[in-house]
């Protein structure tokens, strides 16, 4: 069973306009942890956003906010004020266990295009 | 965060010989990861390297196709061996730098194709 699923293969957005890309994930663990990386056409996969099993907050930073619903097991990054440079591949990606040097495991990935 | 170089960046080769990839980080951390993503795919741990012991290989990959030295705490290479078209992918190295709450800082990739 997958992990980590990202259900919307491509997303577009209007700049200045918010977006939500989608992220489930399935784990038995009660401590866990999950990411959203962005990857430009470049290639490198830049760290965005935190989200912890135990935090009773959802997680913001700057314009992006992290939508954690436990129990349906949903993990949603919302971008505010989308910009043209938002455009990229957007993965959510899982840590299971408490942290401590635990592996990564990544969603397919949406690919989001911001026009003008 | 932790400043990672990948060298190279990118290379072409051709099927059945061996590339090495370099990771160097600007500062000591005790985990690093190799993960390979095909085209149009998404990210897939090959093998976690710690410093000073035999790397951890993930299901589906093999010390003798993907072997890793780790000789410090700064520097990690994977090595593709016997190099197929199938084996046309980026590379990255990742590192937690255990201060955080295991997130991972990426270098820029090494983008392979073999012919």
């Amino acid at each position: 069973a997958q992990k980590i699923t990202q259900t919307q293969p491509g997303m577009f957005v209007q700049e200045k306009e918010a977006v939500t890309l989608d992220c489930t994930y399935d784990t038995s663990d009660q401590s866990y942890g999950l990411f959203w990386y962005k990857q430009p056409s470049s290639g490198e996969m830049i760290f965005l956003i935190y989200q912890g099993s135990y935090d009773e907050q959802n997680a913001t930073e700057g314009r992006y906010s992290l939508n954690f619903q436990k129990a349906r097991k949903s993990a949603n990054l919302v971008i505010s004020a989308s910009q043209l440079g938002d455009s990229a591949m957007y993965f959510c990606a899982m840590r299971e266990g408490p942290t401590g040097f635990q592996k990564l495991v990544f969603g397919t990935g949406t690919r989001l295009l911001v026009s003008p | 965060s932790a400043v990672i170089s990948q060298k190279p960046s990118r290379d072409i080769c051709q099927r059945g010989t061996s590339l090495t990839i370099q990771c160097q980080v600007d500062s000591q951390v005790t985990m690093m990861f190799w993960y390979r993503q095909q085209p149009g795919q998404s990210l897939t741990l090959i093998a976690t390297a710690n410093q000073g012991s035999e790397a951890t290989y993930e299901s589906g990959f093999v010390i003798d196709k993907f072997p890793i030295s780790r000789p410090n705490l700064t520097f990690s290479t994977l090595t593709v061996s016997n190099m197929s078209p199938e084996d046309s992918s980026i590379y990255l190295c990742s590192v937690d730098q255990g201060a955080g709450f295991g997130e991972q800082f990426f270098g820029p990739g090494t983008r392979l194709t073999v012919l």
